[in-house]
């Protein structure tokens, strides 16, 4: 079945840098989106952008632009989540998602990775 | 910026019906998608473009989109339907991905 493992937990100082990694199984890596969400602790959802694991296109919120970095390797399925000079509200659990099948930029959140948990 | 608008709790008997409501600006124009978030858990996909269920979720879980709001709609509810509900879009104009405030259905 389709699954999005994700790395473990972190903890980081105000102004250092964390790399998630979501290792994906179960379907085609390359033929569909990734996506990054947040939540916060006792909060909502919040998007961070999307990346298209065939090109490596990216396209990020506007409020994590100059901080946020999604890769990919795709001999290994496995995409990247990376923010740079963290404060402490970004302490939130972390998620990957998969887009949808349709391709399309208005595709649902069809798969869940379990979350990481960051702290600052 | 998007946004969309939820009531923060809904409370419902076992047995009856919880109606969820995401409210935003010409929200009909937008194809919305509803999340299932139980305590401790990520958020699961229960209704996607609007009505349609993805496969295992339910026929209890209708989705709807009318003038000003879209609706999820949960009839015979159970004790195992609580949680928090987010609605989502993508924005197009902004190309942005748009989540409700999130709603906690609890099951009396």
């Amino acid at each position: 079945q389709v699954q999005l493992v994700q790395s473990g937990a972190e903890v980081k100082e105000p102004g250092a840098s964390v790399k998630i990694s979501c290792q994906t199984s179960g379907y085609t890596f390359t033929e569909h989106f990734i996506r990054w969400v947040r939540q916060a602790p006792g909060q909502g959802l919040e998007c961070l952008g999307r990346m298209n694991p065939k090109t490596g296109v990216t396209h990020y919120a506007q409020n994590f632009q100059g901080r946020v970095t999604m890769t990919r390797d795709t001999s290994i399925r496995t995409a990247y989540l990376e923010l740079t000079s963290l404060k402490a509200d970004d302490t939130a659990v972390y998620y990957c998602t998969r887009g949808g099948t349709s391709g399309s930029f208005s595709d649902a959140f069809d798969v869940w990775g379990q979350g990481t948990m960051v702290s600052v | 910026s998007y946004v969309l608008t939820q009531p923060p709790s809904v409370s419902v008997a076992p047995g009856q019906t919880a109606s969820i409501t995401c409210e935003g600006i010409n929200i009909r124009s937008e194809s919305v998608h509803w999340y299932q978030q139980r305590p401790g858990q990520a958020p699961a996909l229960v209704i996607y473009f609007d009505t349609r269920r993805p496969s295992g979720i339910p026929e209890r879980f209708s989705g709807s989109s009318s003038g000003s709001a879209a609706t999820l709609t949960i009839t015979r509810v159970e004790a195992g339907d609580e949680a928090d509900y987010y609605c989502q879009v993508w924005h197009s104009p902004d190309d942005h991905y748009v989540f409700g405030s999130g709603t906690r259905v609890t099951v009396l």
